[in-house]
């Protein structure tokens, strides 16, 4: 079982739309969780993140994160064609020994 | 302030080469973390160094090797290249000090093709 499991997609949503992206993971020592964005050619970079549980907002951007269901999610509202691109989740333990990538949710905003 | 910097963006070698690819981190951020992303494992976590030092390792082969300057420019060696090498390698520099990668900022990437 990986560490860290993101559905891959595609996901295809028209402009406007609510999208829910989201993650899981099986060790339960994970403190800190990010969203990175990724455009095509590029690296990462960086949206959010969260330490243990609860909510982050940023923008048009939510962060969610409920340990207890070791599931993690990302809310984008008002979704925009520049939105499109693939999205990752990470995580990692308070000492930053062990850092883990999900696979990425590859996103297109129809315009 | 500039970003991270890695260079070069494209590379071709055949197997048994090695290669060095170099990453400039942000200024005033001391650590360099080093990551290997391919489309069927992802984004997987090489190694990180601060301060010159490594600091955490992931699960590479020792084929694998880097360090780290006193300017806190990284450079990653890949030694006797294999196919499965070919690659997006990318470096994240974190302005935070500790070892939570929470605060991360990637490159653009070292695009590595080995044939």
């Amino acid at each position: 079982q990986k560490e860290v499991e993101q559905d891959p997609g595609p996901l295809s949503v028209p402009e406007g739309a609510i999208v829910s992206l989201n993650c899981t993971y099986s060790n339960s020592a994970f403190q800190y969780f990010m969203w990175y964005r990724q455009y095509s050619r590029k690296g990462p970079e960086l949206l959010m993140y969260t330490y243990s549980s609860g909510n982050k907002e940023d923008g048009r951007f939510t962060a969610q994160v409920d340990k207890s269901s070791k599931y993690i999610s990302l809310f984008i509202r008002d979704s925009q064609p520049s939105d499109s691109a693939t999205y990752l989740c990470a995580m990692t333990t308070t000492g930053g020994n062990q850092f883990y990538f999900g696979t990425g949710t590859s996103l297109t905003v129809i315009p | 302030k500039a970003g991270v910097t890695q260079t070069p963006r494209y590379l071709i070698k055949t197997r048994g080469q090695q290669v060095t690819l170099s990453c400039s981190p942000i200024s005033g951020h001391r650590s360099v973390s080093w990551y290997q992303q391919t489309p069927g494992q992802g984004l997987q976590f090489l190694f990180e160094y601060f301060s010159e030092t490594q600091r955490n390792k992931g699960n590479f082969p020792g084929r694998f090797s880097g360090r780290q300057f006193s300017n806190s420019r990284s450079e990653m060696n890949v030694s006797t290249l294999e196919l499965g090498d070919s690659a997006l390698y990318l470096c994240a520099s974190d302005p935070s000090g500790t070892s939570g990668k929470e605060t991360q900022y990637f490159g653009p990437g070292t695009r590595l093709l080995v044939l």
